[in-house]
């Protein structure tokens, strides 16, 4: 079966500091990865996808993420966090095993704190 | 582009009661999905609609739930007889038709609907 782990449920990182938020995952087939960022009081907005092409993806507000097979992860980094990335972080993989367009299954999530 | 809407964004009911849960997808997209947080947990999948039908209702946590999709358009979420175990954030999906088999359509996410059950 798909899993998706996040790495602790809690971040806290200084103003201008790097964001890393970690994730690792199961699948038994190729997987198509997601990140997902939910700001307080507003619905899952994506950041960015793996989906089989390049490893390193860029996505939205400079974030990126790197797929590794190898270690079956697909961290999330920032070089330089900034307060308004204060949030939950949601990593997801697709379930494809039968169809695409299949569910997402979550990870835990990550509450990620900016300290000025 | 309107994004994916739910009403009402709060809930707050006793048990045993009735609440509907509504989900507006974006306009076009035939995918509609349902996932639900309960509090401290992972969000987790609860049916898949692809136009009207059930493509996928494994996630479904017994008959108190019920989901249609008349029309192909936007759709409902029953819950009846609540009970406290159902409270938590229930967030509503949607994506385009699955055009190649190679591609893995993005899932566009509603604001939520937060359901308390006391």
């Amino acid at each position: 079966a798909q899993s998706v782990t996040q790495l602790g449920s809690h971040v806290s990182v200084s103003e201008g500091a790097l964001v890393l938020l970690r994730c690792n995952y199961s699948s038994s087939v190729p997987p198509y990865l997601f990140w997902y960022v939910q700001y307080p009081n507003q619905g899952l907005q994506l950041l960015l996808k793996y989906t089989s092409a390049a490893t390193l993806v860029k996505g939205i507000n400079g974030f990126e993420a790197e797929f590794k097979k190898s270690e079956t992860s697909f961290h999330l980094t920032k070089p330089s966090a900034h307060m308004s990335d204060a949030a939950e972080y949601f990593c997801a993989v697709s379930d494809q095993r039968y169809y695409q367009g299949g569910k997402l299954i979550f990870g835990q999530g990550t509450e990620l704190s900016v300290k000025p | 582009e309107a994004g994916v809407t739910q009403f009402p964004s709060h809930s707050v009911i006793e048990k045993g009661q009735t609440v509907t849960l509504r989900c507006d997808p974006i306009s076009g997209h035939d995918n509609l999905y349902w996932y639900r947080r309960v509090m401290g947990k992972e969000i987790k999948f609860l049916l898949h609609f692809v136009k009207e039908s059930k493509q996928d209702e494994s996630g479904m946590p017994n008959n108190r739930f019920l989901a249609e999709r008349t029309g192909g358009t936007y759709s409902t979420l029953k819950v009846q007889p609540a009970e406290l175990e159902d409270s938590g954030v229930y967030f509503c999906a949607s994506s385009q038709s699955v055009q190649r088999l190679t591609v893995q359509e993005t899932q566009y996410f509603g604001p939520g609907t937060r359901l308390l059950v006391l």
